[in-house]
């Protein structure tokens, strides 16, 4: 079954602990990035990647990490977590052919909250 | 830039009824617009696309979306309504400047659905 897999789905936790939040997708998408969700904001992008070692800054980049060394994985890192990272996070794919006209797959979601 | 805005933040219909989810957007290019669905607990599930091939675009589980460029709007409907449909929308439009795959979010729409 073609998905994209995040882990973990929950995570309570506190500042400046450090955290990663794993992506996993298994259709060979070259194209991943991460979204944050916070009510009335809709999604934002925080980071994307358009293959192995390429990565981006999407919108709101400040105070997360990624990589992208394997196709299919692309971990979001929070190196120093506060509590304005508190949010619902969703990793997305979509294959490289025309961007703008591919629809994305999204993961289930991950809950993060930060005390 | 591209935008889009969603009209409504919440509409409440009885199951049987029609649905309508009203969005506008904003846009210098002919942009790819698509209508995304959340439900609770879940990630986002693609309802429908559209690519400038057609106007009248029909999606999953008995919705569709019409462009219309004179108005730059794209609602979704849906003859009668589930129970199933209670979820939040999200109206989207693709990001065409510099390539980057960024999927522009509106705030959403939540649909209730009575019985």
């Amino acid at each position: 079954e073609a998905q994209v897999t995040q882990n973990p789905r929950y995570l309570i936790t506190v500042t400046g602990k450090k955290l990663t939040v794993t992506c996993s997708q298994n259709m060979n998408h070259e194209y991943m990035s991460w979204y944050r969700q916070d009510p009335g904001l809709g999604l934002r992008q925080i980071y994307y990647s358009m293959n192995v070692e390429v990565t981006d800054k999407g919108d709101v980049p400040e105070g997360y990490k990624v990589s992208r060394k394997e196709k299919r994985n692309f971990p979001l890192i929070l190196e120093s977590p506060s509590p304005n990272q508190t949010s619902l996070y969703f990793c997305a794919s979509s294959s490289r052919t025309e961007y703008s006209n591919q629809p994305q797959h999204f993961g289930d979601g991950t809950r993060l909250s930060i005390l | 830039a591209q935008s889009v805005t969603q009209l409504d933040s919440h509409v409440s219909v009885s199951e049987g009824t029609p649905v309508l989810l009203r969005c506008n957007y904003s846009s210098s290019y002919s942009p790819s617009l698509f209508w995304y669905v959340q439900h609770p607990n879940k990630g986002l599930q693609l309802l429908l696309k559209y690519t400038s091939a057609a106007t009248l675009v029909k999606g999953i589980n008995g919705f569709e979306a019409e462009f219309k460029k004179s108005e730059t709007s794209f609602h979704l409907t849906k003859p009668s309504a589930h129970m199933s449909d209670a979820a939040e929308y999200f109206c989207v439009v693709s990001d065409l400047f510099g390539n980057t795959g960024k999927l522009i979010f509106g705030q959403g729409t939540t649909l209730q659905v009575k019985p």
